[in-house]
């Protein structure tokens, strides 16, 4: 079955640091990928996504490319703020009918000043 | 920006008691979604709709039910909460067949004593 595969948190960054958070996926086909940000007692937003392979997405200088030979859509960030903090899910669409969407476990990224 | 709605935001409730979860959306999509978020942090669907009077099971079993008689409503309801029913719940919706993308609202809270 499709599954979603993402690095363990929780990530510790300084302000203004580099930011990779890793995810990986198995599915059949050509799946659409997303990444979705939860800030603390909110709901999950739609941060980024890409639908076929070499597509990147990018929001909020967030950024993902849709690598189909390594099956990865891996989170970069330049620069990271202290508002950043949250967790992150990446998950995978595979397009057909019935229940199709998968969510990776989440990665709890805190932001020091 | 996504228009979808829960209430109540927290409850906090003693066992054995019914109660309903609220979810509505105001952007006319046919597919809605209830998840359940455990403290770890990983989605588990519990039900989903394709529309008016279409209600399906998710992957984890629950002991909740949903209803579906109107397009923006998707109603949660415990007939019986437990302890082992306190979690936090996210409803979605997406423009499905259009697009996958789902969109979230802020979440319910739920505490069982």
């Amino acid at each position: 079955g499709n599954s979603v595969t993402q690095m363990e948190g929780p990530v510790t960054l300084s302000e203004e640091a580099f930011l990779t958070i890793n995810c990986t996926y198995t599915a059949t086909g050509y799946p659409s990928l997303f990444w979705y940000v939860q800030y603390p007692g909110e709901g999950l937003q739609l941060l980024l996504k890409a639908t076929k392979a070499d597509d990147k997405g990018s929001n909020k200088g967030f950024e993902a490319t849709y690598r189909k030979e390594t099956t990865s859509f891996h989170l970069e960030k330049g620069s990271v703020q202290v508002s950043d903090s949250a967790v992150y899910f990446c998950a995978l669409s595979d397009g057909n009918y019935g229940q199709n969407f998968v969510f990776g476990p989440g990665t709890r990224l805190s932001v020091l000043p | 920006e996504a228009d979808i709605y829960q209430t109540p935001r927290y409850l906090v409730i003693g066992t054995g008691k019914k109660i309903t979860l609220e979810c509505s959306q105001t952007m006319g999509h046919d597919k809605m979604y209830w998840y359940q978020q455990d403290p770890g942090m990983e989605l588990h669907l519990i039900h989903y709709s394709y529309g008016v009077n279409s209600t399906e099971k998710g992957d984890l079993s629950s002991e909740s039910t949903v209803s579906r008689i109107r397009t923006e409503h998707f109603p949660l309801t415990l007939e019986s909460a437990r302890p082992s029913h306190t979690s936090q719940y996210l409803c979605a919706s997406s423009e499905w067949p259009l697009t996958d993308t789902q969109y979230f609202g802020p979440g319910t809270r739920l505490t069982v004593l």
